[in-house]
C-alpha cells in the first residue's frame, strides 16, 4: 500500500506571494490533518479535514487554509506569505473509526522556503 | 497553551547507556502515542498505549502509560548510535471521535559513539 503523498518536497516563494500544497493519503484513509514544523516549535496542528469538512483548527491565522476533495485528497493554501511561514509542512492520513482511528502516518513534507 | 508537556527537550546520551523521556498531560488522555522522526525525516508511529498502566515494548524500546493516564514513558537500554531523533508522544484529550489530539513538543536525543 502506498503511503502518504505529499507535492512538491521543495518550494521558494517570496513574500505575499501564496502557495498550494498537495496531499494524498493513504487508501482507505479518510482523514487528512496537517501540520507545520519549524526548529524548536515542534508540530504545529493546523486542520485536520474528515469528509470534505474542516473537522478541527489549529490556532493559525485566516491566511491558512485547506480543503478535501471527494477522493480525501487534501491540498492546504497559505496567501500573503511571510518570512515566518518558512517551515516543514506535513500531511498525515489517518481512518476513522477503530481503535486505530488517531494514528497518524506522515508524509515525508513540503519545505517551504519564504524569501 | 501546551497541554502535553515532554521533558527533557534534549537528551545527550553515551552509546550503550539507558535513557528515560517523559510525557505528561495536564487532563487524562484516552490514549497516547509515539513517534520518532530521524533528522531529516518525518515523524514515524511507533506505539499506542490505551489501556492504564499499559506496558509495552519494542526490542530496547519500552512504553508505559500511567495509571491515572495522564502520563506516559518512553525508556531506552543499551541506546545505539540508530536511536538519534526525536521523539514525540501525541494524546487524545477525550474518548469522542471529535476529541483533541495533541503532540508534545518531542525530545531530541543525540547519542554519542
Amino acid at each position: 500500500k502506498a503511503g502518504v503523498t505529499q507535492t512538491p518536497r521543495y518550494l521558494i516563494k517570496t513574500r505575499g506571494q501564496q502557495v498550494t500544497l498537495s496531499c494524498s493519503p493513504i487508501s482507505g484513509h479518510r482523514s487528512v490533518s496537517w501540520y507545520q514544523q519549524t526548529p524548536g516549535q515542534g508540530l504545529q496542528f493546523l486542520f485536520e479535514y474528515f469528509s470534505e469538512t474542516q473537522r478541527n483548527k489549529g490556532n493559525f491565522p485566516g491566511r491558512f487554509s485547506g480543503r478535501q476533495f471527494s477522493n480525501s485528497r487534501s491540498e492546504m493554501n497559505v496567501s500573503t506569505l511571510e518570512l515566518g511561514d518558512s517551515a516543514l509542512y506535513l500531511c498525515a492520513s489517518s481512518l476513522v473509526g477503530g481503535v486505530d482511528k488517531n494514528i497518524q502516518y506522515f508524509g515525508a513534507g513540503t519545505r517551504l522556503s519564504v524569501l | 497553551g501546551q497541554q502535553v508537556m515532554q521533558i527533557p527537550q534534549y537528551q545527550h546520551v553515551q552509546e550503550g547507556e539507558d535513557f528515560t523521556t517523559y510525557c505528561n498531560s495536564s487532563t487524562t488522555l484516552s490514549n497516547i502515542q509515539w513517534y520518532k522522526q530521524r533528522p531529516g525525516g518525518h515523524p514515524v508511529f511507533l506505539i499506542q498505549l490505551v489501556k492504564s498502566g499499559e506496558v509495552k515494548k519494542q526490542k530496547r524500546l519500552t512504553f508505559q502509560f500511567g495509571e491515572a493516564k495522564k502520563n506516559s514513558s518512553l525508556h531506552i537500554t543499551a541506546t545505539q548510535t540508530t536511536d538519534v531523533g526525536t521523539y514525540f508522544c501525541a494524546g487524545t484529550m477525550t474518548t469522542d471521535s471529535w476529541g483533541k489530539f495533541q503532540f508534545g513538543a518531542g525530545t531530541q536525543v543525540v547519542v554519542t559513539p
